[in-house]
């Protein structure tokens, strides 16, 4: 089934340590998105990238960072973890970056900070 | 500032009765909205959705209602199910623009 897949489910980092979280997919959408969710908050758009077209937004922290190779992978790169950044990573994906579409989610990260 | 806002962060219902959860936008630009349904440790997927130029869709025992003028959009479930219980989040995006705008999530609980 084509799909949006993250790995890895859960993640544990110290402090300080840089990670990074993957999220790959079949579905051939040109735009390809992470959000971070924390507890009962929405989730809340760090970036998207349409084809390879880099989009940040502006109250993202620098200490987020990402790259996609290619059309079925992205990754995001926390440099360094704060326990502040303990969330819920959601990657999702959409055939078009406006318009009539849905976005399509993977099952997330949930990184925890230590 | 939150665009999309969904005031009530929980609601149970009893198993066969209707469900019925609200969602309110600021941003009038927005002309397509949706619904995701999430499970705890997972994401969300993608339930059910409506344009602007529609007032109603319906799918099953879901029903999203539209009402432009007042900003406000509720998804109706009937008859509920304990396999409802999720939470449920609301959903936005504009023509011109790249993003979903979220809101905060209602959580449902069905009572059988």
């Amino acid at each position: 089934d084509a799909m949006v897949i993250q790995n890895p489910r859960y993640q544990v980092t110290q402090f300080g340590k840089p990670v990074t979280l993957s999220c790959s997919q079949t579905l051939n959408h040109n735009v390809m998105y992470w959000y971070q969710q924390k507890s009962s908050q929405a989730p809340k758009l760090l970036f998207h990238y349409y084809d390879k077209d880099f989009n940040n937004e502006a109250d993202t922290p620098d200490n987020f960072q990402s790259r996609r190779p290619n059309t079925s992978f992205c990754f995001l790169d926390i440099r360094s973890p704060g326990l502040g950044d303990a969330a819920m990573y959601l990657c999702a994906t959409s055939a078009l970056g406006w318009g009539n579409t849905e976005a399509f989610f993977g099952q997330g990260t949930r990184l925890t900070v230590v | 500032d939150q665009q999309v806002k969904q005031n009530s962060p929980s609601l149970s219902v009893q198993e066969g009765r209707i469900s019925i959860l609200n969602c309110d936008y600021t941003n009038s630009m927005f002309d397509y909205f949706l619904w995701y349904k999430k499970y705890p440790a997972e994401g969300p997927t993608f339930l059910i959705s409506i344009s602007s130029i529609k007032d109603k869709n319906e799918d099953g025992r879901f029903t999203v209602f539209l009402n432009k003028s007042a900003k406000h959009l509720s998804l109706h479930i009937v008859p509920s199910q304990p396999g409802d219980s999720a939470v449920y989040f609301c959903a936005a995006s504009a023509s011109n623009g790249n993003q979903f705008y979220f809101g905060t999530g209602t959580s449902l609980t069905v009572i059988p």
